[in-house]
């Protein structure tokens, strides 16, 4: 089941610099994208989503892009901080076509911010 | 800042044992979900859970699992006889709508 595809297994940046992390997806029934961070022996922690209607979502230095004719996603980071290295991970979901929220993961790209 | 909180952080057991995962979810959000990482592995859904019954499931989620609220706090992920490729992180999560928020995980590994 690769209907959420993180081609990227890890990226490497240097910190004050860009991150850019992408997403393909191949179910046009998805209409809500969420981006989680995880750490070792630790849960997801929520980041950002953003529906299919905007196509642009901007929380302080993380932003996400939707191109839905691309069926792609990607997650901004900037300025990059050494704290940001963590696993990251893409969700999607079929909201409006079934009401039980299920998330579909990626398979997780590992971002190293390096000092 | 309210969270969600799992326990045990670490279940060890035996092939053919139950098992049961406790989850307090955030306490005003009322739908519940289970996930599992199995360990180089994505993320697997395997059940939501909303207004006392599971609104899904996925195709792992088979007669050996079951979930439960038992009371107005708890959310439980029950295993009634373990096998060895149940070993994996299992994560809960609650939401009010659409952002899920996860807990720490518990990890199962069966011997």
């Amino acid at each position: 089941d690769q209907q959420v595809k993180q081609n990227s297994p890890s990226l490497s940046v240097q910190e004050g610099r860009i991150s850019i992390l992408n997403c393909d997806y191949t179910n046009s029934m998805f209409d809500y994208f969420l981006w989680y961070k995880k750490y070792p022996a630790e849960g997801p922690t929520f980041l950002i989503s953003i529906s299919s209607i905007k196509d642009k979502n901007e929380d302080g230095r993380f932003t996400v892009f939707l191109n839905k004719s691309a069926k792609h996603l990607s997650l901004h980071i900037v300025p990059s901080q050494p704290g940001d290295s963590a696993v990251y991970f893409c969700a999607a979901s079929a909201i409006s076509s079934s009401n039980t929220g299920k998330l579909i993961f990626g398979q997780g790209t590992t971002l190293q911010v390096k000092p | 800042e309210p969270e969600v909180t799992q326990t045990p952080s670490h279940q060890v057991t035996q092939m053919g044992q139950e098992v049961i995962l406790r989850c307090v979810p955030i306490s005003n959000h009322l739908y519940f979900y289970w996930y599992r990482q199995i360990l180089g592995q994505k993320v697997e859904f395997l059940v939501s859970f909303y207004n006392n019954e599971i609104s899904e499931k996925s195709e792992i989620f088979d007669d050996q699992f079951s979930v439960e609220r038992p009371d107005g706090s708890n959310f439980t992920l029950k295993i009634r006889s373990t096998k060895l490729e149940d070993s994996a992180m299992y994560f809960c999560a609650s939401s009010d709508l659409y952002e899920q928020y996860f807990g720490p995980g518990t990890r199962l590994t069966v011997t």
